[in-house]
């Protein structure tokens, strides 16, 4: 019964380097998101997926990528990281039919920039 | 473009009063509407979740509404507890693809 699994929890990372978090699913489902969650400004979208080997750009997505090789892992990497990058980020997923049956939301990993 | 808003943003209550968390849309055209629980330090936990065909959800001693019409949701919790002490989000489902579009939230402090 683990839903959306996110690894790692915790980073600290310099300006400049890289790193990738993973989102690992088993509850079969389609689509898969990546947020980002800044005091005071909610939840936003940074790339989803809609489907294995897909992925699209949502609200904020410079400075990222995306990797959806199997269906159940969806993956973020920054290529350069800055210190506006630092930042609480959620992965989600949903059903094909998100319609009724909404979102599951991973426990978030935690970025510092230095 | 569909703003989410939440008012207020922080609120703090004594332990068994009923309370009411806003949350405003500005694009009627939403496909659903989530009310979710997020505790310090952890992920989002979905509390509610209302169809656009459905008025309102109940589970336990939470309900949420939904006036399309007029861009409003309201969570009720009905005698509180120091165990809600959270923040409480509302996001909504609209536009052309399926992603959800999240207010800012607001704090809730239930002290004994």
């Amino acid at each position: 019964n683990a839903g959306v699994t996110q690894t790692p929890k915790f980073r600290v990372l310099k300006t400049g380097q890289s790193m990738t978090l993973l989102c690992a699913q088993d509850m079969n489902h389609e689509y898969m998101y990546w947020y980002r969650q800044d005091p005071g400004m909610g939840l936003r979208l940074i790339h989803y997926s809609v489907g294995e080997g897909t992925t699209a750009k949502g609200e904020v997505p410079d400075g990222y990528n995306v990797s959806r090789l199997k269906k159940q892992n969806f993956l973020l990497g920054l290529e350069s990281a800055a210190p506006s990058q630092t930042s609480v980020y959620f992965c989600a997923s949903s059903r094909d039919s998100w319609l009724n049956y909404g979102y599951t939301f991973g426990s978030g990993t935690r970025l510092t920039v230095v | 473009k569909q703003e989410v808003t939440q008012i207020p943003a922080a609120l703090s209550v004594p332990e068994g009063e009923n309370l009411v968390l806003n949350c405003s849309f500005t694009d009627s055209a939403i496909y659903n509407l989530q009310w979710f629980r997020q505790d310090p330090g952890k992920g989002l936990t979905s509390l509610l979740l209302i169809q656009s065909s459905q008025r309102e959800q109940t589970s336990g001693r939470l309900n949420a509404s939904l006036d399309k019409s007029s861009g409003r949701s309201t969570l009720y919790i009905a005698a509180s507890q120091p165990g809600d002490s959270a923040t409480y989000l509302c996001a909504v489902i609209s536009g052309g693809y399926n992603k959800l579009i999240f207010g800012a939230g607001t704090r809730l402090a239930v002290h004994p």
